[in-house]
C-alpha cells in the first residue's frame, strides 16, 4: 500500500515555541520522493521541500528543518521559534516510482498549525 | 513567469448545471493532473494526462471528465455537479510523468455546489 499518515490533526503553540509535525509513509518502492507543502489561509499550496529516498541527510533551511529516517519511514518537519505567519495547514506527500508512474502525489490528511501570539 | 493558472478561482453553482474549470500552463509541460482537497482527506488525484489526447483516471474520477486537446490546457468538466463535489480543486503540471519531475500547482479553485 502507498500511504501517508499525519497523525496530528491540529497543533496549537505559542509564538517562539518549537514545533514538530510528524509524517509517516508506506511504500513498496525503493525509489520515491517525499514532500512537504504549506497551505496558508489563502489556500494555495506552497512547496517547501522535496527529498529523494536515497538521500537521508537532514536538511535545514532557516527556521525549518526536516528529519528523514528510512528505518522508521518517517519524514518529520520541525519549525524552530515559530511565528504567527507559520500558521497554516501542512501536508506531507509521497511520490512513488512504480513502473509507468503517473507522477501522482499521495498526500497525508494535513496538520493544521495554529501559532498564537 | 512560469505558472499554472486556473479559472475561475471561486465558483458557486447549483446541482446539475454543467461547469468547466480551466487549467493552463505556460511551461510546455507534458504531464497535467487534477486533485481535489477535502477536509480530513487531504488531496486526491481525479484525472491525469501524460500528453495531448492521453488521459486516465486517478483515484476519484467519478462525476468528472477531462480533455487534453492542446498541450497547455487541461480543463476539468463537471457535467452534472452534485453537492458532494463541493471542494477545493488544484491543477498541477510537470515536464514529464516520471516521478523525478517537479510538479507545479495552480492557485486552486474553490467550488460550492448547492
Amino acid at each position: 500500500a502507498q500511504k501517508v499518515t499525519q497523525a496530528q490533526t491540529e497543533i496549537s503553540v505559542v509564538e517562539k515555541e518549537d514545533v514538530t509535525l510528524d509524517c509517516v509513509y508506506e511504500t513498496r518502492d525503493t525509489t520515491y520522493y517525499l514532500f512537504w507543502y504549506k497551505q496558508p489561509p489563502s489556500g494555495e499550496l506552497v512547496f517547501l521541500i522535496r527529498r529523494n529516498s536515497f538521500d537521508e541527510q537532514n536538511e535545514i533551511s532557516g527556521r525549518y528543518s526536516w528529519n528523514f529516517q528510512k528505518s522508521t519511514s518517517s519524514f518529520n518537519f520541525t519549525i524552530t521559534a515559530s511565528q504567527v505567519v507559520d500558521s497554516a495547514v501542512y501536508f506531507c506527500a509521497l511520490r512513488p516510482n512504480y513502473g509507468g508512474a503517473t507522477n501522482k502525489l499521495i498526500f497525508g490528511t494535513g496538520t493544521l498549525l495554529a501559532v498564537q501570539p | 513567469e512560469a505558472q499554472v493558472t486556473q479559472n475561475p478561482r471561486y465558483l458557486i453553482t447549483v446541482t446539475g448545471k454543467k461547469l468547466t474549470v480551466t487549467c493552463s500552463q505556460n511551461m510546455n509541460h507534458e504531464y497535467m493532473s487534477w486533485y481535489r482537497q477535502d477536509p480530513g482527506l487531504g488531496l486526491r488525484q481525479i484525472y491525469y494526462s501524460m500528453n495531448v489526447e492521453v488521459t486516465d483516471k486517478g483515484d476519484v474520477p467519478e462525476g468528472y471528465k477531462v480533455s487534453r486537446k492542446e498541450k497547455r490546457n487541461f480543463p476539468l468538466i463537471l457535467e452534472s455537479p452534485s453537492p458532494n463535489q463541493t471542494s477545493l480543486y488544484f491543477c498541477a503540471s510537470s515536464l514529464g510523468f516520471d516521478s523525478s519531475y517537479e510538479q507545479y500547482f495552480g492557485p486552486g479553485t474553490r467550488l460550492t455546489v448547492t
